[in-house]
């Protein structure tokens, strides 16, 4: 139980593009979902806390025009970033918090996607 | 406010030896703490939590963590290391009044033959 899957798992887009990347949760309802962002031999990065049916919540620094988030349903969350650029390349990687979950505040987390900007 | 710190960047152990990986944390409020497993170009999965109770959590893999709250510590240990353990570990810190992770830094555990 408790998987979380993302599509799609890498992607390679022009400079000036934009890029959907979705994020579900397959056996379990979430009620909030959210985006990390990684670089190479780092940590995760929180990008934003995502709520069903409300706005997005951004952390400091992070613009919110170009990382779009969308959470329309309780298994469905997409980030799109808007007119990519290069320093746009990461691997991103979201995660589910279940909605009536036994362990406070645990997050399973989906494979990633590697989005590389030419 | 939440933090974590993870001492050791790299971990170089021998196939069969201790594990030791490090974590510190700081916490304004009671502490949920988490440890992840993360293989390359993959996800985070989870190895073990602690959020009440016993002091010493049992994960996956034969992982176990022990949460001293005077030392404000978290460490990760494996009795005897494989080499399927090769991977970034990463600890995590949430709060009872938060849903966010704050995660270290990260610890590259690398076994040798």
């Amino acid at each position: 139980g408790a998987v979380v899957s993302q599509h799609p798992s890498r992607v390679i887009c022009k400079s000036g593009t934009s890029v959907k990347i979705e994020c579900r949760s397959l056996d379990f309802q979430a009620t909030t979902m959210f985006w990390y962002r990684q670089f190479p031999k780092q940590s995760l990065m929180l990008m934003a806390t995502s709520n069903e049916g409300s706005k997005a919540t951004y952390e400091q620094g992070v613009e919110k025009d170009k990382f779009l988030i969308n959470h329309a349903s309780l298994t469905l969350s997409t980030l799109t970033v808007t007119s990519a650029h290069p320093e746009d390349s990461s691997f991103y990687i979201c995660s589910a918090r279940v909605r009536s979950g036994l362990v406070p505040n645990e997050q399973f987390f989906g494979p990633g996607t590697r989005l590389t900007v030419l | 406010a939440q933090s974590v710190t993870q001492l050791g960047s790299h971990v170089s152990v021998s196939e069969g030896a201790l594990v030791l990986l490090r974590c510190n944390y700081s916490s304004s409020v009671p502490p949920y703490l988490f440890w992840y497993v993360q293989y390359p170009n993959q996800g985070l999965q989870l190895l073990l939590k602690y959020t009440t109770g016993a002091t010493l959590v049992k994960g996956i893999n034969g992982f176990e963590a022990e949460f001293k709250k005077s030392e404000t510590s978290f460490h990760l240990t494996k009795p005897s290391a494989h080499m399927s353990d090769a991977a970034e570990y990463f600890c995590a810190v949430s709060g009872w009044n938060t849903g966010k992770l704050i995660f270290g830094q990260g610890t590259t555990l690398q076994v040798k033959p």
